[in-house]
């Protein structure tokens, strides 16, 4: 059975530094794996995909990765915002429709 | 702004009522999503639409009912629900059902629901 993890659950950072989020998964039989923000009370909103053939995807400040093998995604955030203070999920799809999710990182970054 | 609307953004009910949330995407997606998150926990599938038609229903109590008229809208009927039932419940779509697809599912800022 698929499991998922994200640690630390909570970070806390100074504005302007460069981080990196965690994401493991137990079995790599995934065909992708997402990451999503989420602010307090408000739905999920999609950051990456990265494809099961891919390595990494990038979107302006963020960059994730995928090692299959290791059944490991970082997500890393370049010269971070108080703005990017949120929760980040990521979630691994197996099958057609399922996600698998992970419990969260809190992060807070300190202006 | 979402892509995905649901409304309404918060419902307060009582245990006896009957209500609807409602989602809507144009994006021409053909597979939409019910969640349900309770507070600082991931999102839990509750049903999936394929092509307007029930795919998936993840053992969900029969007093939420999914309706998706067209497949622009998806609807989530409640009745009798239980003060447990509180939580955001999330709508999701994505372009492809289906392992070919691929493609990210984008969530509504969904329904804060609450149960007297």
């Amino acid at each position: 059975k698929q499991e998922v993890t994200q640690i630390p659950a909570a970070l806390s950072v100074p504005e302007g530094e460069n981080l990196v989020l965690n994401c493991s998964f137990t079995d790599s039989a995934i065909y992708n794996l997402q990451w999503f923000r989420q602010d307090p009370g408000k739905g999920l909103t999609s950051l990456l995909l990265i494809q099961s053939s891919q390595r990494e995807q990038t979107s302006g400040r963020l960059n994730a990765s995928l090692d299959k093998s290791s059944g490991r995604s970082t997500l890393y955030i370049a010269a971070s915002q108080p703005g990017d203070s949120a929760t980040y999920l990521c979630a691994a799809r197996e099958g057609n429709y399922q996600l698998i999710w992970g419990a969260g990182t809190k992060l807070i970054i300190k202006p | 702004d979402t892509e995905v609307t649901q409304t309404p953004k918060h419902l307060v009910m009582g245990m006896t009522n009957k209500k609807s949330l409602k989602c809507e995407q144009h994006m021409g997606h053909r597979a939409m999503y019910w969640y349900k998150q309770k507070a600082k926990k991931p999102p839990e599938l509750m049903f999936v639409y394929s092509y307007e038609k029930l795919s998936i229903n993840e053992s969900v109590p029969s007093r939420f009912s999914p309706e998706c008229p067209n497949s622009s809208l998806l609807n989530l009927h409640l009745h009798a629900l239980q003060p447990e039932d509180s939580a955001l419940y999330l709508c999701a779509s994505s372009r492809l059902p289906g392992g070919a697809g691929n493609q990210p599912q984008h969530f509504g800022d969904g329904t804060r629901l609450s149960i007297l």
